[in-house]
């Protein structure tokens, strides 16, 4: 079945622990993003990958950081230095970048403690 | 950057009523596509419309780019098409990801 996957669904932080978001999609698609939502509010962009081994910031970068060592995975580390870490963590992907269709993930649900 | 503006915010309807929802955005896009969300928090992707009308079902939706708004349209409404839906844009510049408005939240009494 093709589609995105993100782990875990719900996920519990200590104040100062790093942890790490997973996002993995087999749909061969070149590109990956990650958005943040908080309560009644649209996404907003946190980073994106067009190829991998390549990344760029997206609006809301800091606190956060990403790897893309594979094609099929982007995870995101919420980094202590995020000063408000609690929201619904969405990855996305689009065949290529420039505008292509993107396909959401089902979301992490993360609360920081 | 690019502004994305959608209403209204909240809209409550009986069930078998029509709506409309509106997005209107600040520049020229590349890309326009509408989500519903359901209540796990899903994104469920409905149109991509940079321009033009098309119809799935129940639903259509129409791009007037020229005038900068997409309207979604719902047509006979059931209660599972309760939920928040969104515009997203991607205008070309800057970062290569989506700009979403706030959403319009949608609650279909049975």
């Amino acid at each position: 079945d093709g589609g995105i996957t993100q782990s875990p669904k719900y996920l519990f932080r200590k104040e100062g622990q790093n942890v790490t978001l997973s996002c993995e999609q087999n749909l061969n698609h070149d590109a990956m993003y990650w958005y943040r939502q908080d309560p009644g509010q649209g996404l907003r962009l946190i980073y994106y990958s067009q190829i991998v081994n390549d990344f760029q910031k997206g609006d809301i970068a800091e606190g956060y950081s990403v790897s893309r060592e594979k094609k099929e995975s982007f995870p995101l580390t919420v980094t202590s230095a995020q000063k408000n870490p609690t929201a619904f963590y969405l990855c996305a992907s689009s065949l290529a970048g420039g505008g292509d269709t993107q396909y959401f993930g089902p979301g992490t649900r993360l609360t920081v403690l | 950057g690019i502004q994305v503006e959608q209403s209204p915010p909240d809209l409550i309807l009986q069930e078998g009523a029509n709506s409309t929802l509106r997005c209107n955005f600040s520049d020229s896009v590349n890309n326009l596509q509408w989500f519903h969300q359901n209540p796990w928090g899903q994104l469920i992707n409905l149109f991509y419309i940079p321009s033009g009308t098309k119809q799935n079902g129940r639903l259509s939706a129409t791009t007037v780019a020229t005038e900068r708004y997409s309207l979604l349209y719902i047509s006979s409404s059931q209660t599972t098409d309760s939920g928040v839906y969104f515009c997203a844009v991607y205008s070309g510049g800057g970062a290569d990801g989506l700009t979403f408005g706030k959403g319009t939240h949608l609650i279909i009494q049975p």
